[in-house]
């Protein structure tokens, strides 16, 4: 069965440094989302994209999140200057469109110290 | 988007029927409810999804009633490996657009031996 990607499992880095999390999207989905989840709270929507360009983004995506798909497969998510309330957990998904059923990935942890 | 209420948590026990309900008062006429169900460390996963009266898959039972104003998922002989946390979302199927799901916190289900 085909699934959703992401590398690294686990990332640390310091404060201000930047960070680029990768995933792999299921080959035939055109709808890519990233979302976050920290530690003991909700999952939290942070950007769509569709067709190259972003769709819809929360409050939380602000000018220290970009996303990107360089070639036709890989999705990235880059925080430039991270900081230590980007610790969290950051899902990549994938649909066809439509009916709500995206498939996650398994995850990154990112540590911000 | 309609805001949805469930039981924080629920314990039971091995072989047991559990059914979890989610209150949507606000659901509009063309919003779906959609179950996820989410293991510690790892990303969400979508179990069923309906719009009305009952569907079931080889996983869990949803039932809607004919005011939609909640639903219950039902999870047939529940093992320990069901232990997880289960979201309820309601939301448009915008037909071929991408959607981003608003997870609430969901109800953290302890099956018990």
């Amino acid at each position: 069965e085909p699934e959703v990607t992401q590398t690294p499992s686990h990332q640390v880095t310091q404060m201000g440094q930047e960070v680029i999390l990768r995933c792999v999207p299921i080959s035939n989905h055109l709808y890519f989302y990233w979302y976050r989840q920290i530690l003991g709270q909700k999952v939290e929507f942070l950007v769509s994209f569709y067709n190259n360009e972003i769709s819809e983004k929360s409050e939380i995506f602000d000018d220290q999140f970009s996303v990107e798909r360089p070639d036709g497969s890989n999705f990235t998510l880059k925080i430039r200057s991270t900081k230590l309330e980007d610790s969290a957990m950051y899902f990549c998904a994938s649909d066809r469109g439509g009916y709500n059923e995206q498939f996650f990935g398994p995850g990154t942890r990112l540590t911000v110290l | 988007l309609a805001k949805t209420t469930q039981p924080i948590s629920m314990d039971s026990y091995e072989g047991q029927e559990v059914n979890i309900t989610c209150s949507h008062n606000n659901i509009a006429t063309n919003d779906y409810i959609t179950w996820y169900q989410q293991f510690p460390s790892q990303g969400p996963r979508f179990i069923i999804q309906g719009y009305k009266t009952k569907v079931t898959n080889e996983v869990a039972s949803l039932f809607i009633p004919a005011d939609r104003k909640s639903s219950t998922l039902s999870l047939p002989r529940v093992s320990l490996s069901d232990t997880a946390v289960y979201y309820c979302l309601v939301g448009p199927s915008n037909g071929n657009a991408g959607n981003m799901l608003t997870f609430g916190g969901g109800t953290r289900l302890m099956v018990k031996p």
